[in-house]
C-alpha cells in the first residue's frame, strides 16, 4: 500500500494562477479531506468528502473548489491564487465509521508559494 | 463548536528532563476522539494515539504516557526522559462523531537541548 499520495511536493505559482493539488489514497477509505498548514495557526479544514460524488466545506473553504469522482483521488483546484494561499497542504483520508477507524492517514504535504 | 487548546507554544529542556504538553478541548458532543500528532522538522504528520471519549484508561507506550481526563477536558501527553530526537512540533486534536474533520490545536514546540 502507498498510502496517501499527493504530487506536487513544491509548488511556486504567481497570483491569478491556477493549479490542482492532487490527492490518492489505496487503502479504500471512504473518507478524504484536505488541511492547509500555517505557521502558529495548526491543521485547518479546507474541504471533505465522504464518498465519491459528495463534498463539503470545512473551516476555510474560500478560494478552493474540489470534487470526489472516484473513491481513491480527492484533488484540490485553486482557481485563481492569491498570496494568502501560501501554505502546507495536507490530504488526509480514514473509513468513515469513526468507531472503527485508528486514525486519519496523512499525505507527506505538498508546499505552495504564491508570489 | 469545538475547540482545541494548546496554550504552551514552545518548551525548550535539557535532555533526559520530563516533559508534559498541555491540551485542552471543548465540545457539547458526548461521542469523541482525541489524538496526538508529532510533526518532525521534515515535516510529515506522525499519528501517536487515539482516545475515544468513553475510555478513560491513561496509556503507557515505552517513554510517551497520556493523561485523559473528561473532567478537566484535557489530555495531556509526556514524555519520559526526553531524548533530542523527540525535538519536533505536537500537535493535539479532536475528532467528532459525524463528518466533520480534525479541529486541531495550534501545536507546541517541543525542543530537547542536548
Amino acid at each position: 500500500n502507498a498510502g496517501v499520495t499527493q504530487t506536487p511536493k513544491f509548488q511556486v505559482l504567481k497570483t491569478g494562477q491556477s493549479m490542482t493539488l492532487q490527492c490518492a489514497q489505496d487503502m479504500n477509505h471512504e473518507y478524504m479531506s484536505w488541511y492547509r498548514q500555517d505557521p502558529g495557526m495548526g491543521l485547518r479544514l479546507i474541504h471533505y468528502s465522504v464518498g465519491a460524488g459528495i463534498t463539503d466545506q470545512g473551516e476555510v473553504p474560500n478560494g478552493y473548489n474540489v470534487s470526489r469522482s472516484t473513491t481513491e483521488d480527492f484533488p484540490l483546484r485553486l482557481l485563481s491564487a492569491a498570496p494568502s494561499q501560501t501554505s502546507v497542504y495536507f490530504c488526509a483520508s480514514s473509513y468513515l465509521d469513526r468507531a472503527s477507524t485508528d486514525t486519519q492517514y496523512f499525505g507527506p504535504g505538498t508546499r505552495l508559494t504564491v508570489l | 463548536a469545538q475547540k482545541v487548546t494548546q496554550a504552551q507554544t514552545e518548551i525548550s529542556v535539557v535532555e533526559k528532563e520530563d516533559v508534559t504538553l498541555d491540551c485542552v478541548y471543548e465540545t457539547r458532543d458526548t461521542t469523541y476522539y482525541l489524538f496526538w500528532y508529532k510533526q518532525p522538522p521534515s515535516g510529515e504528520l506522525v499519528f501517536l494515539i487515539r482516545r475515544n471519549s468513553f475510555d478513560e484508561q491513561n496509556e503507557i507506550s515505552g517513554r510517551y504516557s497520556w493523561n485523559f481526563q473528561k473532567s478537566t477536558s484535557s489530555f495531556n501527553f509526556t514524555i519520559t526522559a526526553s531524548q533530542v530526537v523527540d525535538s519536533a512540533v505536537y500537535f493535539c486534536a479532536l475528532l467528532l462523531g459525524g463528518a466533520d474533520g480534525l479541529t486541531f490545536g495550534k501545536g507546541t514546540h517541543l525542543i530537547i537541548q542536548p
